[in-house]
C-alpha cells in the first residue's frame, strides 16, 4: 500500500527555536496534505490543509504565522513551528491524499516535546 | 458541520470475550465514515471504511462495523478480542472523500485483560 513518511519522528527542542517537520508520500504524488494535532489522550484536530503550490487553508484558532506550511512538491509538505514553546509540545500527523486512487494515508506521526 | 460522538472513553474487556465500540455521527448528507486503531506513540492505521452499498463493513483484524442510517451510528465490532488489540480506536466522518480532512471522535481507549 501507499506509504506517507514523517521526520523526525521524535524531536526536542528548546523554548523559543523553530522546528521542521517533514510529511513525504513515498510512492504517490499528493496534491492535499493535511495536517492535524494531537494533545495526549486527546483526538486528533485538523490544524490546516496544504496544497501543491499554493497557500494553506488554516483552521479556525490556527495561527497561520506560528505554524508555517510549506507544499513545494507533489510528494513534500512540510511544518514549521517557529518560536515554540512548551505548549506546542503535541504529536503532529499528517495525511496526503494519492490523487490517482482518491484515497488518504496517514504518516506515523512527529512527537514535539518543548522544553 | 460534521461531528462524531464516541461515548464510551475507556472499556476493559477480557481475552476471548466480544467487544463493541460505539460511534454516533452527525452529518447532514450521506456521510463517508472510518475506523482507525492507534498503538500508544504509533500514528493511525485504517481499520475499515464505509461510503456506500452494503451497511456492513468488513475490515481488518477481524474488525467489522455496521452503518445504520436510523441511529446515526457506526460501531465497531469484533466476536473476539485478542490482548494485541488493546490500543486506542477512533471514530471518524468526512463529507467527501480523498480530498477533504476527516473529522475525528474523541477516541475509545481498549484495554484488553486475562
Amino acid at each position: 500500500g501507499a506509504v506517507v513518511s514523517q521526520h523526525p519522528s521524535r524531536v526536542i527542542c528548546k523554548s523559543g527555536t523553530s522546528v521542521k517537520i517533514e510529511c513525504r508520500s513515498l510512492d504517490f504524488q499528493a496534491t492535499t496534505m493535511f495536517w492535524y494535532r494531537q494533545f495526549p489522550k486527546q483526538s486528533l484536530m485538523l490544524m490546516a490543509t496544504s496544497n501543491e503550490g499554493s497557500k494553506a487553508t488554516y483552521e479556525q484558532g490556527v495561527e497561520k504565522d506560528k505554524f508555517l506550511i510549506n507544499h513545494a512538491s507533489l510528494t513534500l509538505s512540510t511544518l514549521t513551528v517557529t518560536s515554540a514553546h512548551p505548549e506546542d509540545s503535541s504529536f503532529y500527523i499528517c495525511s496526503a491524499r494519492d490523487r490517482g486512487v482518491d484515497e488518504q494515508y496517514f504518516g506515523p506521526g512527529t512527537r514535539l516535546t518543548v522544553t | 458541520a460534521q461531528s462524531v460522538t464516541q461515548p464510551d472513553i475507556h472499556i476493559t474487556v477480557s481475552e476471548g470475550a466480544s467487544l463493541e465500540l460505539r460511534c454516533n455521527y452527525s452529518y447532514g448528507a450521506t456521510p463517508y465514515l472510518f475506523w482507525y486503531v492507534q498503538s500508544p506513540g504509533q500514528g493511525l492505521q485504517l481499520l475499515l471504511k464505509y461510503f456506500s452499498g452494503d451497511t456492513l463493513v468488513q475490515g481488518i483484524k477481524g474488525f467489522e462495523a455496521e452503518f445504520k442510517r436510523s441511529q446515526s451510528s457506526f460501531n465497531l465490532r469484533k466476536p473476539s478480542v485478542h490482548w494485541s488489540d488493546a490500543a486506542e480506536y477512533f471514530c471518524a466522518v468526512a463529507s467527501a472523500w480523498g480530498n477533504t480532512p476527516l473529522v475525528f471522535g474523541k477516541g475509545t481507549r481498549l484495554s484488553v485483560i486475562a
